[in-house]
């Protein structure tokens, strides 16, 4: 079984600071998605990634994999009420045919 | 653009009783997935199937069955509710492989008395 470690498990900042999640595995990766999950919802995709040491940006988020694809991290700037959730990685084993493992989730709060 | 939906959205049952959770996808998807979350241990996957007609156990299968007897539909069903299947069940598809995006209905909420 491939485990996800997610650190940290709770953030709780003001508005305007900036944030790192991390996403931490033994174990190598082919691709590795990350989702965030609002309360009362099912996770809704945010990213994927497959290269290693490949940077995504969507917006105010920064997302990295490791050289290694054993890691990632999402980088939020200038956090904003509305980035409040529940963020998740979740990695697929090499050569694609094993299932998604899910990290245990960052919970971020961003009040006003 | 329903997506992915499942019913019913809540539900509180009695230990020993029976229950199917349905869950229906439009996006004509091949793989469908069902998971429970409970709090501080994330989404673990309880069945899966990679199309119709199959179904494969996932990390937290004992306790339940699954069928997906229509391509659309992935049903999961608890035979005997115990105390310990209390949790918040997420039906989730994707297009035909495990390592495309999945996308997740809106949970079910059940309670085991």
């Amino acid at each position: 079984t491939q485990l996800l470690e997610q650190s940290p498990q709770f953030l709780s900042i003001q508005e305007g600071e900036n944030l790192t999640v991390y996403c931490n595995s033994s174990s190598v990766f082919s691709s590795l998605q990350w989702y965030r999950q609002e309360p009362g919802e099912g996770p809704v995709l945010l990213v994927t990634v497959v290269t290693g040491g490949e940077v995504k940006k969507l917006k105010r988020l920064t997302f990295q994999f490791g050289d290694a694809r054993k890691d990632s991290s999402l980088h939020i700037t200038a956090a904003q009420p509305g980035d409040t959730g529940l963020y998740l990685c979740a990695g697929v084993g090499l050569g694609g045919y094993s299932t998604l493992t899910f990290g245990k989730g960052t919970m971020l709060l961003v009040s006003p | 653009n329903a997506g992915v939906t499942q019913t019913p959205k809540f539900r509180v049952l009695k230990t020993g009783q029976s229950m199917t959770l349905l869950c229906a996808q439009d996006m004509n998807h091949e793989y469908m997935y069902w998971y429970r979350q409970d709090p501080g241990m994330g989404l673990r996957l309880i069945h899966y199937s990679v199309g119709e007609g199959t179904t494969a156990k996932g990390e937290v299968p004992d306790g339940y069955n699954v069928s997906r007897l229509k391509k659309q539909n992935f049903l999961l069903g608890l035979e005997s509710a115990a105390p310990s299947q209390t949790s918040v069940y997420f039906c989730a598809s994707s297009l035909d492989r495990f390592n495309q995006p999945q996308h997740f209905g809106d949970g079910t909420r059940l309670s085991i008395l």
